[in-house]
């Protein structure tokens, strides 16, 4: 089993739809959980860290749920320019040191 | 304020040849990696350093050596390149050795090796 795996898409949305990008982690001992974006061709950028009790920035909420080992995104009111693909990034404790562990990504495409 | 920079943003190389990625962040961070994202595959840690004079494998070293030659600059060389090693490479930085802060990546290389 691959240490974080994400449904790689693609997610074909209309604007104003509200999506949803789920990523399930294999290592019961990971501590720390991030949502990064990457646009075609460009570095990737973190969007948001991910907290226990769940966290919402504007229009994207991210959750945690520890006992499922599972993380997820959600996007409000999709526009264009959330198109990219989503990477979900975890870190496990007693890991190498700044050792990320990334997922292949989930690629979103907002349509008009 | 310019972040992470790499260089060269593109390169082409014959197998066996050799050459050397440089990267710099000027954020006064402890941290830097070396990265590879190939198709399907997703980002992959080649090498990192926790703090200036210390460097450590990743899950992909192989074929890489890197030098941390001072807190802003971290290079990764390819002594005799091979077609596997055709890739993306980024390099990132964070402040504090656990990593636990947000990772800055640079623009990458496209590399090809043919």
């Amino acid at each position: 089993r691959k240490e974080v795996e994400q449904d790689p898409g693609p997610f074909n949305v209309p604007e104003g739809a509200t999506v949803a990008f789920n990523c399930t982690y294999s290592n019961s001992a990971s501590q720390s959980f991030f949502w990064y974006r990457q646009d075609c061709r460009k570095e990737p950028k973190l969007l948001m860290s991910v907290y226990s009790s769940g966290n919402e920035d504007g229009r994207f909420t991210a959750q945690l749920n520890r006992a499922s080992q599972y993380i997820s995104l959600l996007i409000r009111d999709s526009k264009l320019s959330d198109s990219a693909t989503y990477l979900c990034v975890v870190r496990n404790y007693g890991g190498s040191q700044g050792n990320l562990i990334f997922g292949k990504g989930t690629k979103l495409s907002v349509k008009p | 304020n310019a972040g992470v920079t790499q260089t060269p943003k593109f390169q082409v190389l014959k197998t066996g040849q050799s050459m050397t990625l440089q990267c710099a962040q000027d954020m006064n961070h402890n941290s830097m990696y070396w990265y590879r994202q190939d198709p399907g595959m997703g980002l992959r840690l080649i090498y990192y350093s926790a703090s200036e004079g210390t460097t450590d494998k990743g899950e992909v070293p192989n074929g890489y050596n890197v030098s941390r030659l001072n807190k802003r600059e971290f290079s990764l060389r390819l002594e005799s390149a091979a077609p596997s090693q055709t890739s993306v490479y980024f390099c990132a930085s964070s402040s504090q050795t656990s990593g636990a802060n947000e990772q800055y990546f640079g623009p990458g290389t496209r590399l090809t090796v043919t």
